[in-house]
């Protein structure tokens, strides 16, 4: 089944204690993104990836890290979290160059920063 | 610079009555529209999008949207709602030469009552 899968779905945890969140498609996208939801603010992009090797800023990016060594993972990593960061994440992915706008999502992950 | 609007926060309507969910753009260029359905605990799905052609779109689950330029809406729309249609929708937006910049709406809560 083609899918975007995001680990974990929820957590829980303090400022300034490292954490990553897992993405993984099985579409051979190579377009990747990562997106916060924020109540009354929908969706803002906080990184995202064209390629292995190649990613770039959205609107959001302060705060965040991003990798893409493989093509089908692209992990989001907090190096200090802090509790403005508390959201929920999305990961997507869609195939790029075809014109093809269609952007598959992951299920979330809540996270919460005390 | 691009936007979406989105203005109302809940629509609500009787099961088998139809739906409207507005939403209006600001984009250079040639708008890229879309609308994404977000179900409980669940990431955003595609459910259809205007590139160019005909102003009406059919789209998953019986919706469609209609495209009018010259009052830059593309409000979306279902001729007989159902109770299973209630959801978050997000209405997104990009313009012809921004490729990798998507930019959503804040979302409209849909609440179909039977």
């Amino acid at each position: 089944e083609a899918q975007v899968t995001q680990n974990p779905r929820y957590l829980i945890t303090v400022t300034g204690k490292k954490l990553t969140v897992t993405c993984s498609q099985n579409m051979n996208h190579e377009y990747m993104s990562w997106y916060r939801q924020d109540p009354g603010l929908g969706l803002r992009q906080i990184y995202y990836s064209m390629n292995v090797e190649v990613t770039d800023k959205g609107d959001v990016p302060e705060g965040y890290k991003v990798s893409r060594k493989e093509k089908r993972n692209f992990p989001l990593i907090l190096e200090s979290p802090s509790p403005n960061q508390t959201s929920l994440y999305f990961c997507a992915s869609k195939k790029a160059g075809t014109g093809d706008e269609k952007l598959f999502f992951g299920s979330g992950t809540q996270l919460s920063v005390l | 610079a691009q936007s979406v609007a989105q203005p109302e926060d809940q629509v609500n309507v009787a099961e088998g009555n139809p739906l409207t969910v507005k939403c209006t753009y600001s984009v250079s260029g040639n708008p890229y529209l879309f609308w994404y359905v977000q179900y409980p605990n669940r990431g955003l799905q595609f459910l259809l999008k205007y590139i160019t052609g005909d102003n009406l779109v059919k789209g998953s689950y019986g919706f469609e949207a209609e495209f009018n330029k010259s009052q830059t809406s593309f409000h979306l729309k279902k001729p007989s709602a159902l109770v299973s249609d209630s959801a978050l929708y997000f209405c997104a937006v990009r313009g012809s030469g921004g490729y990798n910049k998507l930019i959503f709406g804040a979302g409209t809560r849909l609440a179909v009552h039977p």
